[in-house]
């Protein structure tokens, strides 16, 4: 079974710009979840989607968005982009979302110059 | 008061001996609790997972926890040099979605 794919690996990115990573979750998960990692602050909820619907926000500003379509896989939008978004942003798929392993993705790592 | 704490490390111990690994949390209706192991450059992977008070075995590995005093700790026995990694403490509140992760505590096995 494929595990959790994120796409890109890699981004760089000025300020200002906005930004859309990509997650495919494993198949039969309808969970995703989306965290904000930086060798500071750790890991840091900003989401998570199931069957398409936001159910739970982290303590983020308005420029953090997301969406999740009908096949679960999930995309994370940043606008206006600033220094401070410079992180591993990391996808976790389950098939619920509660009391369940979090089987994680490789993760993007966003540089913002 | 962060709601999970873990101490940053590193926690250094040699080959064959018992590391110990400690987490707080604030919130008093937090239901489940996860250990995940994340190597240097890879994402995390669950090791742990526990739910009711006490002692879970699995392996080399023992999650202990204590809801009264808000405190879930790993144990891992035989430290090997493989084991060294962060240790990130997972909280998961009940009626949520959102797990809150501590920063993690960084393990080095000393061969």
């Amino acid at each position: 079974k494929a595990g959790v794919t994120q796409t890109p690996r890699y981004l760089i990115k000025t300020r200002g710009q906005q930004v859309t990573l990509s997650c495919s979750p494993i198949s039969g998960h309808r969970s995703v979840s989306w965290y904000q990692q930086t060798p500071g602050q750790g890991l840091q909820f900003l989401f998570e989607y199931f069957s398409e619907t936001q159910r739970n926000k982290g303590n983020f500003p308005g420029r953090f968005s997301g969406r999740q379509f009908s096949n679960s896989r999930s995309e994370m939008n940043v606008s206006t982009l600033e220094l401070g978004d410079s992180a591993l942003y990391l996808c976790a798929s389950s098939i619920r979302g509660a009391n369940e392993k979090l089987f994680f993705g490789s993760g993007t790592q966003l540089s913002v110059l | 008061q962060k709601e999970v704490e873990q101490n940053s490390g590193p926690l250094s111990v040699p080959e064959g001996a018992i590391a110990s690994l400690n987490c707080t949390y604030s919130d008093r209706v937090s239901q489940s609790f996860f250990w995940y192991r994340q190597y240097s450059g890879k994402s995390p992977e669950l090791i742990m997972s526990i739910y009711s008070n006490g002692d879970k075995e699995d392996g080399r590995f023992t999650a202990q926890l204590n809801k009264a005093s808000q405190y879930v700790s790993l144990l891992i026995r035989d430290s090997q040099p493989s084991d060294s990694a962060t240790y990130l403490c997972a909280v998961l509140t009940s009626g949520t979605y959102k797990y809150i992760f501590g920063t993690g505590t960084r393990l080095k096995v000393l061969a």
